[in-house]
């Protein structure tokens, strides 16, 4: 399996809590990427990083938001959560250079707003 | 903007038979990158096998193998021999060879079944 962690893995929270999802990755990659996923359905981008310092929002609006201070750290926040936030959310990684470079996914956070 | 179809949201297969999943795109571009995806029950999805759309040969990876049809916008998964380990969500994806950003475009996914 691929170099790319989440934490929490499931998470169940209540309306208006200050959450952080946490993904990192130990392959050295400088893209990285968080997708949203609803239960049996397509994944949507909702951000994504060229490298540190460096984040752009991606197609699905999210009222989430990212940080890139560091190469292998990628962590999204949601200042306060909501029922219509819960979703299944995915972070990936890439080489920089050849589109065609594979995305590494990591198991997912499992969201749960109450 | 580019759009990915599979119109098969469910699919099932016995085990050492054939089975074949579809996808349709949508783009104006002519140079791009087609993916299939796995998706197993509570693990880490996983590339299964890509396509360049500039090389007229289909991509093979072991038992995979897919159908580029390109001006047909088609890219269909064929599984061989299939197995209880293919039980999974398979997504067909889009990127385009332009750009920096990478950001692949997803199928709604299907669901294949293996059954004994």
């Amino acid at each position: 399996e691929a170099d790319i962690y989440q934490t929490p893995r499931y998470l169940v929270i209540g309306t208006g809590k200050k959450i952080t999802l946490e993904c990192s990755q130990t392959m050295g990659h400088d893209k990285m990427y968080w997708y949203q996923q609803d239960p049996g359905m397509e994944l949507h981008l909702i951000h994504y990083s060229y490298g540190v310092n460096s984040t752009e929002k991606g197609d699905l609006s999210s009222e989430s938001t990212v940080s890139r201070i560091r190469t292998e750290h990628f962590p999204l926040t949601l200042e306060s959560a909501r029922p219509s936030h819960t979703s299944q959310y995915l972070c990936a990684s890439s080489e920089f250079g050849q589109p065609h470079n594979e995305q590494f996914f990591g198991p997912g956070t499992r969201l749960t707003v109450l | 903007a580019q759009t990915v179809t599979q119109s098969q949201p469910e699919m099932s297969v016995q085990e050492a038979e054939t089975v074949t999943l579809s996808c349709t795109y949508d783009t104006s571009e002519s140079d791009y990158y087609l993916f299939w995806y796995k998706q197993p029950p509570s693990r880490q999805m996983i590339l299964v096998i890509r396509q360049e759309a500039y090389k007229q040969q289909n991509a093979t990876e072991n038992r995979f193998s897919v159908n580029f049809q390109k001006a047909a916008k088609s890219f269909s998964l064929k599984i061989s021999d299939s197995q209880l380990g293919d039980a999974a969500m398979y997504f067909c994806a889009y990127r385009s060879a332009t750009g920096t950003a990478s950001k692949l475009t997803f199928g709604t996914g299907t669901r294949l079944q293996v059954t004994l």
